[in-house]
């Protein structure tokens, strides 16, 4: 079975420009969470769905950051425009049960230049 | 406020020594606890997990971790340490209710000594 996949795994870009970071859960999955880990610092929650909704979107630091879940199966996370503050690493993550243990993807390494 | 502290930055360990990870947590009902690792050029991926039982948890490479409520402690702790466990271990929180929205803490790098 498949586990979490994460495109791209890296993205170099300059400010201003847009980004656009995909999520593949493991299929069967209705939750996904998004994570990210700024450097040097802890790994924070961004955002969960269930299937397509939005369950909760309390840690998404800014209107720059539009999270889609089209359907319920992949994810996205767009960042537009990108600030410098925005690089780190992203990490997306699944589970079956709303309280269940999460599984996560490699991760998309950021940076913003 | 929920939070995850991790007090070691960076621990430097010989092959075949014994090692434990320190985790403390701030949390205002029973948590659900974790420890996830880091290899580089991976992901995260789950060493073991406390909810609710024998608060001596065995996970996978032969690491075990103890939950203390009294201390708000969940130590990560391996007998004897092999070179491939060079790697980043997080320990995470979170709620035994709801949605599973994990804090963590910073992270612990491991390096490993011939």
């Amino acid at each position: 079975e498949a586990g979490v996949t994460q495109f791209p795994s890296h993205s170099v870009i300059e400010k201003g420009q847009t980004v656009t970071l995909r999520c593949d859960p493991i299929s069967g999955h209705d939750n996904l969470y998004w994570y990210r880990r700024v450097m040097g610092k802890e790994i924070k929650f961004l955002l969960h769905f269930v299937k397509e909704s939005k369950q909760d979107e309390s840690g998404m630091p800014n209107n720059r950051f539009l999270a889609e879940r089209t359907g319920g199966t992949y994810s996205t996370l767009k960042v537009q425009p990108a600030e410098l503050e925005d690089s780190g690493v992203y990490f997306c993550a699944s589970s079956q049960a709303f309280a269940g243990v999460a599984f996560f993807g490699q991760g998309t390494r950021l940076t913003v230049v | 406020a929920q939070s995850v502290t991790q007090p070691d930055i960076h621990i430097t360990v010989s092959e075949g020594a014994s090692l434990e990870l320190r985790c403390n947590y701030s949390y205002g009902a029973t948590p659900y606890l974790f420890w996830y690792v880091q290899s580089p050029g991976q992901g995260l991926q789950l060493l073991l997990k406390y909810f609710s039982g024998d608060t001596l948890v065995q996970g996978i490479k032969g690491f075990e971790a103890e939950f203390k409520r009294s201390q708000s402690s969940f130590n990560l702790r391996k007998p004897s340490v092999h070179w491939s466990d060079a790697a980043e271990y997080f320990c995470a929180v979170g709620r035994q209710t709801g949605a599973n929205n994990l804090f963590f803490g910073t992270g612990t790098r491991l390096t490993v000594i011939p």
